[in-house]
């Protein structure tokens, strides 16, 4: 069985500070990884994906995938009160069908 | 580009009635839609995957007769539950699947939330 897990939080962070969010997951044959952003009352909202092994960068989002010890990261610098949100991780192992993971809770104090 | 639409937002309806939901997507086209649910302060929750022009395929404790999905063309998906009850109220969401944005990609629409009272 597929599963993605993530650590609910809340992880507080000051504002400026550098969030890091984790991610591991059971699917050795996982191609596909995203993160998604989905502030209270509101939807998904697809911030990163990444594919390969090793950083890809987008502003002040990275993510980070490694492939053998299954786990895959996000980190926000610069962390904004507006940053504050769940953040879903979530994989694709070759079929169309996302797993996502319950999310972790991201709480940037001013 | 790859944006998502929902229609209608919100919706408010008596027990025992229809509430149809329309996903678009509004610049690409989807060969595959998703219909998820999700209650508050909990997870998404997959219902069911849309082809278009073929049946959906549902997870397993979803009612396909009670959460009829149509997939008529490659830009509309639309979620019909039928004989609503107030245990049905939740956030309902879709997603669109975009390969040109990656393999897996899927952008949600900002999704509805069913009220039946």
């Amino acid at each position: 069985q597929k599963e993605v897990e993530q650590n609910s939080g809340p992880l507080s962070v000051p504002e400026g500070a550098i969030a890091s969010l984790n991610c591991t997951y059971s699917d050795r044959v996982s191609q596909s990884f995203f993160w998604y952003r989905q502030y209270s009352g509101k939807s998904p909202e697809l911030i990163m994906s990444i594919y390969s092994n090793g950083d890809k960068e987008d502003g002040r989002f990275t993510a980070q995938l490694n492939k053998a010890s299954q786990y895959v990261s996000l980190l926000i610098r610069d962390s904004q009160p507006s940053d504050s949100a769940t953040y879903l991780c979530a994989m694709n192992s070759g079929y169309s069908t996302l797993t996502f993971g319950k999310g972790t809770m991201l709480l940037v104090s001013p | 580009g790859a944006v998502v639409s929902q229609h209608p937002s919100r919706v408010i309806c008596k027990s025992g009635t229809s509430v149809k939901i329309e996903c678009r997507s509004l610049d690409f086209q989807a060969t595959t839609m998703f219909w998820y649910r999700q209650f508050p302060k909990q997870s998404l929750m997959l219902m069911a995957t849309s082809n278009e022009g073929s049946k959906a395929t549902y997870e397993q404790g979803v009612e396909k007769d009670k959460f009829l999905i149509n997939h008529a063309s490659l830009t509309l998906s639309t979620l019909t539950v039928t004989s609503a009850h107030p245990e049905d109220s939740s956030f309902y969401i879709c997603s669109a699947s975009l390969q040109a944005g990656g393999p897996g990609t899927q952008y949600f629409g900002p999704g509805t939330r069913l009220l039946v009272l």
